[in-house]
């Protein structure tokens, strides 16, 4: 099937810190892989994506590496903003459907 | 470029009434989506259009809800009659094609009392 697993929440950190979101993907065909960043109030945005095996996505510092040997899309930024306080949700787009994982809600303390 | 639109923003409902939720996609979008995102979880797809097609519409509460995209721009999303279980918000997307990213509106919130 389609599924996308993603690390828990709620996770809190403090600026600057280093972050990293852990998401995995069921590897039916040959998916593309999504990040989303939902802030309070608003819709989803679209925060990075990556269509093929070893393919990087990378916007406003987060970055995040479709690995195919581990179905893994592990979302990472080196130095966390207070405004990237938000829920960051990982999809899934293959077979024509598109699936989200629960979301991880992120709080970056000043 | 405009993004989706999505109306209303709010809608505050009793139990057994009826509600509709409108969107227009970005603009020469085929594929366009209704999710369904209950407070803490992540989007749930209720239907996928693309043109004034129905592609998935497996997770439908076919008994209570229905869309319509009739001429493969706006859609429409209705709720007759609603359950307190149907609070959430419900989000709109579209997307150029069936494998390309999509694009979100700011959603609607139901509060169903």
């Amino acid at each position: 099937g389609n599924s996308v697993t993603q690390m828990e929440g709620p996770v809190t950190l403090s600026e600057e810190a280093f972050l990293t979101i852990n998401c995995t993907y069921t590897a039916t065909g040959y998916p593309s892989l999504f990040w989303y960043v939902q802030y309070p109030g608003e819709g989803l945005q679209l925060l990075l994506k990556a269509t093929k095996a070893d393919d990087k996505g990378s916007n406003k510092g987060f970055e995040a590496t479709y690995r195919k040997e581990t179905t893994s899309f592990h979302l990472e930024k080196g130095s966390v903003q207070v405004s990237d306080s938000a829920v960051y949700f990982c999809a899934r787009q293959g077979a024509q459907k598109l699936v989200f994982g629960q979301g991880t809600r992120l709080t970056i303390n000043p | 470029e405009a993004g989706v639109a999505q109306s209303p923003r709010y809608k505050i409902i009793e139990k057994r009434q009826s509600v509709a939720f409108w969107c227009n996609p970005i603009s020469g979008h085929a594929t366009l989506y209704w999710y369904q995102q209950i407070l803490g979880q992540g989007p749930k797809l209720l239907i996928q259009f693309q043109n004034n097609g129905v592609v998935d519409d497996s997770q439908l509460p076919k008994d209570r809800f229905s869309a319509e995209r009739l001429k493969g721009v706006d859609s429409t999303l209705k709720i007759q009659p609603a359950k307190l279980e149907d609070s959430a918000v419900y989000l709109c997307a579209s997307s150029v094609d069936l494998n390309t990213e999509a694009f979100f509106g700011q959603g609607t919130r139901l509060t169903v009392v």
